[in-house]
């Protein structure tokens, strides 16, 4: 059973491109959820999703950034225009459906923007 | 308010011995879980952990325990027989409610474990 999948593990971005950051949670996960670290902090949630739905996304600015959980295929974070503010690493965690107790994060996608 | 507060932003540790990484937390919500990460320098994170608020037993995992004391809402990591491959960040973290909600992080303590 294959944990928590994050890909790119580091992606190198230029000031206004986009960034496309894909998870694919555990097997028989249905809930995804996604934080951002910056360095030396802890992490900041920004959105949680089930297939095809936004639960909540508080924690999501306001532009440029939007996120996806299709019925089919990986959870996508995108960051559209990217700033150097936006270089951080940014985490999936996965959830089975109704569950409190269990959360495995994935190994995270270190995004820089030069 | 914080909701999740790690007062030690460093740590040392002389190999082999016990160290304490504190935790306190605060809710209203009367069912929540509480969770331990490490997090080494290679970046990912790694589950060490739970506590649910009802459970009446400290969790263990291994060289892991949790010292759950719920009248003053703190949930210290314990962690015994300190290894050099234990250096790392430790993160404290809530999920409030029963069902999906989020987690809060505190902002993490650094831990050196010394030879």
């Amino acid at each position: 059973n294959a944990g928590v999948m994050q890909n790119p593990r580091h992606l190198v971005r230029r000031r206004g491109q986009e960034a496309r950051l894909r998870c694919s949670p555990m097997k028989g996960h249905s809930h995804v959820y996604w934080y951002r670290q910056l360095p030396e902090e802890g992490l900041k949630f920004m959105v949680y999703l089930q297939k095809e739905n936004i639960i909540d996304e508080s924690g999501m600015p306001k532009e440029r950034f939007s996120a996806e959980f299709p019925k089919e295929g990986p959870s996508i974070l995108r960051i559209q225009q990217v700033v150097r503010g936006d270089s951080a690493a940014y985490f999936c965690a996965s959830s089975p459906y109704q569950s409190n107790t269990e959360a495995f994060f994935g190994q995270g996608t270190r995004l820089t923007v030069v | 308010a914080q909701k999740i507060t790690q007062t030690q932003p460093g740590m040392f540790v002389q190999e082999k011995e016990a160290v304490t990484l504190d935790c306190t937390y605060d809710t209203s919500d009367p069912s929540y879980g509480l969770f331990w990460y490490k997090q080494p320098s290679s970046g990912e994170m790694i589950f060490l952990i739970y506590q649910g608020s009802y459970d009446q037993q400290n969790a263990t995992e291994g060289r892991y325990s949790l010292n759950f004391q719920k009248a003053r809402k703190s949930a210290n990591l314990v962690i015994s027989a300190s290894q050099l491959g234990d250096s790392a960040m430790y993160f404290c973290a809530m999920r409030e409610g029963d069902y999906g909600q989020n987690f809060v992080f505190g902002p993490g303590t650094r831990l050196s474990v010394l030879p």
